[in-house]
């Protein structure tokens, strides 16, 4: 059975340092993998999609990248902004079966 | 606009009432998902479909009924037989893995409280 784990739970920084949050799944055999952001109360806005043939994805401050093979991803993000806080997950689609599964989350807290 | 289109924002059902809550899609999507979401959680699968006429059981399916008759809809049924309904509630939809990006695209979500 696949499951997706997310570390930390939560997380805060220091308004413009460089972050990074991870992502592990315990199948290798995904389709892709995508990263989404929510905010509280809100339904979720994708941020990267990384296809399982792909090894990173890049969108303005936000950088994904995919290790199938150790069942890793992280995402970046650069020079952190207030505005960043929300809470981040990670979603694998497996191929087999359009089934997708998602990890808990990180809650990020920006600090002004 | 393109989007997914999920009704009541609230909802408020009594202890034993079936409840229904609306998921409409016009991006011509194939996959149609739904997530619950308890408090500080992530979102675990209650069914997913992959076309019309067609749907699978997720993780958590059991006190849940979906129907799938129209490619655009994909209505979940909250029965009286879940034990704990109380939760967000949210539908998605994207291309099937024979096509495009397979982006997942999600509604604005549906508040259930059962008083």
């Amino acid at each position: 059975k696949q499951e997706v784990t997310q570390i930390p739970a939560a997380l805060s920084v220091p308004e413009g340092e460089n972050l990074v949050l991870n992502c592990s799944f315990t199948d290798s055999a995904i389709y892709n993998l995508q990263w989404f952001r929510q905010d509280p109360g809100k339904g979720l806005t994708s941020l990267l999609l990384i296809q399982s043939s792909q090894r990173e994805q890049t969108s303005g401050r936000l950088n994904a990248s995919l290790d199938k093979s150790s069942g890793r991803s992280t995402l970046y993000i650069a020079a952190s902004q207030p505005g960043d806080s929300a809470t981040y997950l990670c979603a694998v689609r497996l191929g087999r079966d359009d089934k997708i599964i998602f990890g808990k989350g990180t809650r990020l807290h920006i600090l002004p | 606009d393109g989007g997914i289109t999920q009704s009541p924002k609230y909802l408020f059902r009594k202890e034993g009432q079936n409840v229904t809550l609306s998921c409409e899609q016009n991006l011509n999507h194939d996959a149609m998902y739904w997530y619950r979401q308890d408090p500080g959680q992530g979102l675990r699968l209650i069914y997913y479909s992959q076309i019309v006429n067609d749907f699978q059981k997720g993780d958590i399916a059991e006190g849940y009924s979906v129907s799938r008759e129209k490619k655009e809809s994909f209505p979940l049924t909250v029965t009286s037989a879940q034990k704990n309904p109380t939760a967000f509630y949210l539908c998605a939809s994207s291309t099937g893995t024979s096509s495009g990006a397979n982006v997942l695209t999600f509604g604005a979500g549906s508040r259930l409280t059962v008083l």
